[in-house]
């Protein structure tokens, strides 16, 4: 089965730039969660969706957004790149049933170079 | 909110050693734990996890955790290790109610010497 992708692997803008990333879940998986890792640090949580709807979001600001399609799959916006948003993007997905604990499932990033 | 320290930034050991990975973190709420392993250019792989029950967690290549509530710690043992477990090691914090926001500490780069 496949395991979580995410496009593209790697990406190259400048600052002031837009960039689209994209992630497709596990099949069967219903919740997408996105995580930003600056190079020396641990992942820090952007957003989560579930079922299309925003249920989490990090401490970010709204120059990132996101959203998630009908296939569950999830697209990460950013606006205005700066030079601080270089950094490895994750996707993590996971089933969400219910509240009980929902393994999240790591997908290989996308690492964003500002320039 | 939560919080994750990882104590040690780099732990070099030579192959055969034990090593332990310290990790402690802070939360006013009931919290699920877990350690993840990051190798070179790929994404994260849980390497094991702490939701309730025994104390003590065990992964199948021979990792162990102990959740240790009074000290708010979750420290990653192995009593051998070998080349192959050289990667960057995250420990990372959820709330129970909430489990799907992972809160992770700055990592440790475990590295392992002939």
């Amino acid at each position: 089965d496949a395991g979580v992708t995410q496009s593209p692997t790697h990406l190259i803008k400048t600052r002031g730039q837009h960039v689209t990333l994209r992630c497709s879940p596990i099949s069967g998986h219903k919740s997408v969660s996105w995580y930003q890792q600056v190079l020396g640090q641990g992942p820090q949580f952007i957003f989560q969706y579930y079922e299309k709807e925003e249920r989490g979001r990090g401490n970010f600001p709204d120059r990132f957004s996101a959203r998630q399609f009908p296939n569950y799959s999830s697209e990460l916006n950013v606006n205005a790149l700066l030079l601080g948003d270089s950094a490895l993007y994750l996707c993590a997905s996971s089933h969400q049933q219910g509240s009980t604990y929902n393994e999240q499932f790591f997908g290989p990033g996308t690492r964003l170079t500002v320039l | 909110a939560q919080s994750v320290t990882q104590l040690d930034s780099q732990v070099p050991v030579f192959e055969e050693a034990p090593v332990e990975l310290r990790c402690n973190y802070s939360s006013s709420v009931s919290v699920y734990l877990f350690w993840y392993v990051q190798y070179p250019n790929q994404g994260l792989q849980l390497l094991l996890k702490y939701l309730s029950g025994s104390t003590l967690v065990e992964s199948i290549n021979g990792f162990e955790a102990e959740f240790n509530k009074s000290q708010t710690s979750f420290h990653l043992r192995k009593p051998s290790v070998h080349i192959s477990d050289t990667a960057e090691y995250f420990c990372a914090v959820s709330s129970s109610g909430s489990a799907r926001q992972l809160t992770f500490g700055s990592g440790t780069q475990l590295t392992v010497l002939p």
